[in-house]
């Protein structure tokens, strides 16, 4: 049973680049996130999707793009990558109690 | 809007014995459920336990407890006979429904740090 999967697990961009990280779950959640966690901290809301075609901002969605064409998959996109989105990236899905965490993406922007 | 605070960015315990780690909350969501988060240094998300704001009982998984007092709006996790693995971050969480979306929120964590 795979549960959330998550890719790449690392990623190094050059300012003004772009990339999108994938998210995959097979756990029929209509409840999917992108998290970003920077050192010594809690993690904050990018995006979230309630259902296939539904997304919304979370707390700090400025330089980032989702799509959620299906359930199982909701990509996160960075345009024009900046110093300041080097950070650690979580996907999750939920069922409405239990989150269902990615193994994270290691993203740094040099 | 919901918040979680956790006061304490840091605590060390010695091995086997039990540590409480704080967590209060705020919202004005009648129906909402707590959890509590472990983060290793490999970084992976760990799941502990879940408590529903309408349980009767304290949640407990294992070594794990939460002790939720709702008038206080605390949901302290507390472990018990602590152990050298149990070294980590832990977030506590809180997810209520925001104009029908249930959106997570994490407080900022606390260290912990078992001696042997």
């Amino acid at each position: 049973n795979a549960g959330v999967t998550q890719t790449p697990k690392f990623r190094i961009l050059k300012i003004g680049q772009s990339m999108t990280l994938q998210c995959t779950q097979d756990m029929n959640h209509n409840y999917m996130y992108w998290y970003r966690q920077d050192p010594g901290m809690g993690l904050k809301l990018i995006y979230y999707s309630v259902g296939a075609g539904i997304t919304d901002k979370g707390e700090v969605p400025n330089g980032y793009n989702v799509s959620r064409s299906t359930t199982e998959d909701f990509p996160l996109r960075l345009e024009l990558a900046a110093p300041s989105q080097t950070s650690v990236y979580f996907c999750a899905s939920s069922n409405n109690e239990k989150l269902f965490f990615g193994s994270g993406t290691q993203l740094s922007v040099l | 809007a919901q918040k979680i605070t956790q006061t304490q960015p840091g605590m060390f315990v010695q091995e086997k014995e039990a540590v409480t780690l704080d967590c209060t909350y705020d919202t004005s969501d009648p129906s909402y459920g707590l959890f509590w988060y472990k983060q290793p240094s490999s970084g992976e998300m760990i799941f502990l336990i879940y408590q529903g704001s309408y349980d009767q009982q304290n949640a407990t998984e294992g070594r794990y407890s939460l002790n939720f007092q709702k008038a206080r709006k605390s949901a302290n996790l507390v472990i018990s006979a602590s152990q050298l693995g149990d070294s980590a971050m832990y977030f506590c969480a809180m997810s209520g429904a925001s104009g029908g979306s249930y959106i997570p929120t994490f407080g900022r964590g606390t260290s912990l740090i078992v001696h042997p």
